[in-house]
Order: structure tokens, then C-alpha cells, then sequence
């Protein structure tokens, strides 16, 4: 089975530039979740999906990130315009019931705003 | 809000020696707690979890962590670490009935053959 997918693994842009981020989940995982690390401080929750619905968003840090999941398969997580603080480690992870069940995490997707 | 405190950032121990990474998390209610590791290279993958029973928690590759909830605490122990366990380990806290999960900074582990 296929485990959580991300694209890119790395992504290099310049401050004002747009990046869309990728996740695919394990198929069948109505739950999908983005978390992002910024360097040396905690995994900090972005939002939740269920299905292609927007559960919770209270993690989203402003206006200039925008995610979605089309037909409650892969999600999108779009940075536009993409600031320097925007740097860090995105990670996505999906799950089949609640959070308590269990998650399961992409390897991450680097972003450096330079 | 949910906090979550791992006390200790970078850890270095020798190959057999025994492990005990601290974590503390504010919230008084009910909890469920996780430890998730990160290896080199790799994803995010779960270790143990605790969400009701027994305190001691048994996990994979021979880890294990106590809830003790008079000192909101879930520290994870390993009797004898291997180099293998080189990598960064997370504590993470589900609580108030949300679905998303207050992580702690990480403790990276290094463990010297």
C-alpha cells in the first residue's frame, strides 16, 4: 500500500514567487491534514480536511496560503506571494478515522524563501 | 491553549545506555498522547500512543512511555539505545476533543557506536 506522498520533497523560490505544494493520501483516508515546521520550533497544525470539506483552518497563518482538496482526493497547499518567514517544512498526513486512530505523514516538503 | 514541552533538545548517548526524554503538556483534561520519530531522511512515523488503560505505554523497537497525569507528563524510555535510534523524536497531544494535535519542539537523539 502507498503510503502519503508529497511534492516537491524540495522547493527553492523567491520572496513574492507562488508555490503550490502536494499531497497525495493513502488512498480511502477521508482525513487529510497539513502541519508545517519551521526550523527548530514545534510541528505546528495547519488545517483539516474530511472528504474535500475544510473541517478546521484555525492553523492557516494568513491569506496568502490557500488549500484545497478537490473531490476529496490529493490536496493542494498554495503560498502566494510567498514571504521569507514562509520557510520551513510542510507536512501533510492522513488518516482513515479521527487523529486518535492513527496518522500517517509524508515525508515533508522543504520550502526555502530566499 | 495546548502546550507542549520537550525539555531536552539534542541528546547524545553512547551505544546501551539507557534513554529517557522528558515531556510535559499543559492541558488537564483528557488527553491522548503520541510519540512519533523522524529518521534521517524519512517520514514521520508513530511509536506509541496512549489514549486510556494502562499508564505504561509498550511501542515499537523496544520503547516505551508512562502517562502520569498528577505531573502531565509522558516520557518516553528505551532500557538500551542502538545506533539505529539516531533520529529526532516528537511528543504530540490530542486533547479537548479536536482533531488536531499540539507537537512538542523535538528531541534529536544521537547515539554514538
Amino acid at each position: 500500500e502507498a503510503g502519503v506522498t508529497q511534492f516537491p520533497s524540495h522547493s527553492v523560490i523567491e520572496k513574492g514567487q507562488t508555490v503550490t505544494l502536494r499531497c497525495d493520501p493513502i488512498s480511502g483516508h477521508d482525513n487529510l491534514y497539513w502541519y508545517r515546521r519551521v526550523m527548530g520550533k514545534e510541528i505546528k497544525f495547519l488545517l483539516h480536511f474530511v472528504k474535500e470539506s475544510k473541517q478546521d483552518e484555525s492553523g492557516m497563518p494568513n491569506n496568502r496560503f490557500l488549500a484545497e482538496r478537490t473531490g476529496g482526493t490529493y490536496s493542494t497547499l498554495k503560498v502566494q506571494p510567498a514571504e521569507l518567514e514562509d520557510s520551513g517544512v510542510y507536512f501533510c498526513a492522513s488518516s482513515s478515522g479521527v487523529f486518535s486512530t492513527e496518522a500517517f505523514f509524508g515525508q515533508g516538503t522543504r520550502l526555502t524563501v530566499v | 491553549a495546548q502546550s507542549v514541552s520537550q525539555h531536552n533538545h539534542h541528546v547524545i548517548l553512547s551505544e546501551a545506555a539507557s534513554l529517557e526524554l522528558g515531556c510535559n503538556y499543559s492541558y488537564g483534561g483528557t488527553v491522548n498522547l503520541f510519540w512519533y520519530v523522524q529518521y534521517p531522511g524519512q517520514h514521520l512515523q508513530l511509536l506509541l500512543k496512549y489514549f486510556s488503560g494502562d499508564p505504561l505505554v509498550k511501542g515499537i523497537k523496544g520503547f516505551e512511555a508512562e502517562f502520569i497525569k498528577s505531573k502531565f507528563s509522558f516520557n518516553l524510555r528505551k532500557p538500551s539505545v542502538q545506533w539505529s535510534d539516531t533520529a529526532e523524536y516528537f511528543c504530540a497531544v490530542l486533547s479537548g476533543g479536536y482533531q488536531k494535535v499540539t507537537f512538542g519542539t523535538g528531541t534529536k537523539l544521537q547515539v554514538i557506536p
